[in-house]
């Protein structure tokens, strides 16, 4: 089974920061790689699909990139609603496996 | 739109089995596949298995073979998971999310989860 390796687990920002969290796979997935954001109570919402494409509504300082073991999700200017959790998913295979997360707060 | 729906909040005791629901609205139930993914308190998501709504066919997580079974009824669009012998770390919130294809694609929408309490 391939593992997703997400870091940092938690960090601390201001509104305005450049945030960068990243997923590590075992082995190669390609550019089968989302991106998502949690809210406390609240379902996942779609970030980022195939590694570095944006899902319609999504603001454009949110960003990816990457292939093959390591991706990157990107907050050009972290605004005061992206304080959540992130999660990684892979789907290079039927059996589907989620980051750790990463739990941005408040500096 | 694209909806859904999931059923409400269970409690339930060790060893006992819980069926929770998702009902599919705003696009042709059997051309996506559905997965479940459950969430313990303050933890990560973990998935748990996908079902293809046409043929009802499906594949669990290996951690979970044994224990899970999903179904699906066409003619309510809705899939149902059903977990068996429970235990206390099985209190999670269960999702239900739908994917394009049997591999290769992400999730798009997520039903809004269902609280699965077990205590005795």
């Amino acid at each position: 089974d391939i593992q997703m390796t997400q870091s940092p687990s938690t960090l601390s920002a201001s509104v305005g920061d450049r945030v960068t969290i990243t997923c590590r796979a075992s082995q190669s997935i390609s550019s089968w790689l989302a991106w998502y954001q949690q809210k406390p109570g609240k379902a996942p919402n779609l970030l980022i699909y195939d590694a570095s494409s944006l899902e319609s509504g999504v603001p454009s300082r949110f960003s990816g990139s990457g292939s093959g073991t390591e991706f990157t999700l990107t907050i050009s200017s972290l605004q005061p609603d992206d304080f959540a959790t992130y999660y990684c998913l892979h789907y290079n295979s039927y059996f589907r496996t989620f980051g750790q997360g990463t739990k941005v707060g408040i500096k | 739109q694209v909806q859904l729906v999931q059923s409400g909040a269970e409690v339930k005791k060790p060893g006992a089995s819980v069926k929770v629901s998702c009902k599919a609205s705003g696009y042709t139930f059997t051309s996506y596949y559905i997965h479940w993914v459950r969430q313990a308190p303050g933890q990560g998501l973990e998935w748990m298995g996908i079902i293809n709504p046409s043929g009802g066919s499906t594949s669990y997580a290996q951690i979970f073979q044994g224990r899970v079974t999903m179904t699906r009824d066409t003619s309510t669009s809705t899939v149902y998971m059903e977990l068996s012998s429970l235990r206390s770390e099985d209190t999670a919130v269960y999702y239900c999310a739908r994917g394009r294809t049997f591999i290769s694609s992400w999730f798009d929408y997520w039903g809004q989860g269902t609280l699965v309490t077990v205590s005795s």
